[in-house]
């Protein structure tokens, strides 16, 4: 399995313009959930997804961020507009079922996001 | 909520010592806890996962411990190499199946 995978690794806009980072989960888990990593804060939950449908989005920063899971295979978080805050790294993890039993997440390379 | 807490941040220790990581947490109502292994520029990769009801589990040179009770995991590596420099996260997983992730203890294993 090539695992989780996310596009695009690596992310430069300008503040105000609209990013939208994608992943596929790996084929056959059903739960898909949304990371962001910085320095200070270190790697926090934005939103999971079980079986395409949002459970708990209580991690998303503000309005500017939205995710939708359309299908099993893909997902999108979309910042709009974009703040110089929102650099970090965010990454996308799926697991075979909520984590709350056996199911280890697994992780995707994660995208780099720059905005000046 | 959920705090967890790793210390040291950072840890540099000779090729061949066995070492000890420390991950503390404030609730006890979890369902498991990980530990994560993070390589530079690069995603996390899940070590280990012990259930809230076992004590222990091993894996090759890496066996992590869970006392539920006192909020405490311990990840112990045997015989550290220099391919075990990175950093490593622990993250419980609390009743609402989300993770809350420590900052991470950056190991350096030097040759």
């Amino acid at each position: 399995d090539a695992g989780v995978i996310q596009s695009p690794r690596h992310e430069v806009t300008e503040m105000g313009q609209e990013v939208t980072l994608r992943c596929k989960p790996i084929s056959g888990h059903n739960s898909l959930f949304w990371y962001r990593q910085t320095m200070m804060r270190g790697l926090e939950l934005l939103i999971y997804f079980n079986n395409n449908v949002p459970i708990d989005d209580s991690g998303m920063p503000e309005d500017r961020f939205s995710a939708k899971m359309p299908n099993a295979s893909f997902s999108t978080l979309k910042i709009q507009p974009s703040e110089p805050r929102d650099s970090a790294v965010y990454f996308c993890a799926s697991s075979a079922g909520l984590a709350g039993g056996f199911e280890t997440q697994y992780f995707g390379p994660g995208t780099r996001l720059l905005v000046l | 909520k959920q705090e967890v807490t790793q210390i040291p941040a950072a840890l540099s220790v000779p090729e061949g010592e066995n070492l000890v990581l420390n991950c503390s947490f404030t609730d006890s109502a979890i369902y498991n806890l990980q530990w994560f292994r993070q390589d530079p520029g690069k995603g996390l990769t899940s070590l280990l996962l012990i259930q809230s009801s076992q004590r222990e589990q091993t894996s090759g040179r890496l066996n992590a411990s869970l006392d539920k009770s006192s909020g405490r995991s311990t990840l112990y590596i045997a015989a550290s190499q220099p391919g075990d420099s990175a950093t490593y996260l622990c993250a419980p997983t609390g009743a609402n199946s989300k993770l809350t992730f420590g900052k991470g203890i950056t190991l350096s294993v030097r040759p």
